[in-house]
Parts: structure tokens; sequence; C-alpha cells
């Protein structure tokens, strides 16, 4: 089971530069998120989408956009990168949001950014 | 502002002994409360899920309980081992439009 994959595992941009971070799931879950992880800040939620379609901002969405066309794919893309990106970023799913918040949540490997 | 806060920040444990460590939610609105477990250079797994007063779990040599009253959920860690050595992390869906929230989270070291 592949579970949630993202690529790239390591990217170093410069800023100003744009890219799109990948996140997919073959687990069918409904719920998708984004978070970044800074030293001492744990882990804080960029954007999450409960359903293809949907999408909201979480804690610290500025700078990042996001897009859920499918089920299983919902990429974050920087439109111009700043040192302040600079970070570890998750993709983490989940079934049922809402109704049922007992579902855990399933991380994908990360994606460690550094932004010059 | 949702605030979920984890004590203590980081914990010294002697291999053997047992330790626990706190996190505290709001009360109100309550849904769900997440533990997971995170380790250095992998991605956070989940440990628990907890949506009633009162619930308690337990996975091996751990386990958690749940007080959604005064908002707060405890895990304990018996008989600790080096393996045990993570980051705890504490998580709360902030309402029924399904953000989840997590804590800072509480650094656990391992003595031999």
């Amino acid at each position: 089971n592949a579970g949630v994959t993202q690529t790239p595992k390591f990217q170093v941009l410069k800023t100003g530069q744009s890219m799109t971070l990948q996140c997919a799931q073959d687990m069918n879950h409904e719920y998708m998120s984004w978070y970044r992880q800074d030293p001492g800040m744990g882990l804080r939620l960029i954007h999450y989408s409960v359903g293809a379609g949907i999408t909201d901002q979480g804690e610290v969405p500025n700078g990042y956009n996001v897009s859920r066309s499918t089920t299983e794919d919902f990429p974050l893309r920087l439109l111009s990168a700043a040192p302040s990106q600079t970070s570890v970023y998750f993709c983490a799913s989940s079934y049922e949001p809402g109704r049922a918040n007992n579902e855990k949540l399933f991380f994908g490997s990360g994606t460690q950014l550094s932004v010059l | 502002i949702l605030n979920v806060e984890q004590s203590p920040q980081s914990l010294h444990v002697q291999e053997g002994d047992s330790t626990n460590f706190t996190c505290s939610f709001p009360s109100s609105n309550f849904y769900a409360l997440h533990w997971y477990r995170w380790e250095t250079a992998k991605s956070p797994e989940a440990l628990f899920v907890m949506t009633l007063n009162g619930d308690e779990k337990k996975k091996g040599r751990i386990s958690a309980t749940l007080n959604t009253k005064e908002g707060y959920s405890y895990l304990y860690i018996k008989g600790s081992q080096p393996e045990d050595s993570a980051t705890y992390l504490c998580a709360f869906p902030a309402n029924r439009d399904d953000k989840i929230i997590f804590g800072k989270g509480t650094r656990l070291h391992i003595l031999p």
C-alpha cells in the first residue's frame, strides 16, 4: 500500500521562484491537509480540503495556494517563494471529516524545502 | 483562536521509569482528541483517537486518558525504553469545519 505519497523529498529554491509540492493518497480519503513543521512551533496547518472541489485556509495560509480537483491529489503551490517558507512540509489525509472527527491522520514522508 | 497546549515541552526520563505528560484543549464543542508519536526523521504516526469523556486507551506500555469537561488528556508511558524517545503530539479538531490543530509537542528523551 502506497498510503500518502509526497514529492519531492527535498527542494532548494531561490527567492521569488514558484513551485508545487505534490501529495497523493490511494486510500480514498475525503480529508486532506498540508502542515509545515518549524523548530519550536510543532505542526501548523496551512490549508485543508474536505473533498474534491472544496478547500479552506488553516492557521498559516499566506503565500500558499491549493486546489483539489480529484479525491486523490492535493497539491500545494508556492507562488513566489520567500526565505520564511523554508520548512518541512507534511501532507496528511483521513476518512470522514466533520461529522466523525474520530479518524486518525495518515502522514506523508515530508518535503524539506529551503528558500535561499 | 484555538489553543492546544502541551506540557512539558521537553522531558528527560531514565530508562525503566514511568512518565506522563499533558495536553490541554478548549472544553467547549469537543469532537475528538488525537495523540501522535513522531520519531526524528520520520512522519507522525497515530497512537490514539479519543472521543468520549472518561475514555481510556492503551497500546502496549502507552496509555491515555481523557477529561472533556475540564479539557485535558494525559499520556502515560510505563517502564520507558530507548525506543520511546520521540516527540508526542496531541491534535484537536477545531470544530465541524474540520481544522485539525496540533499542540507543539512534548519531546521525550530516554536516558540509558
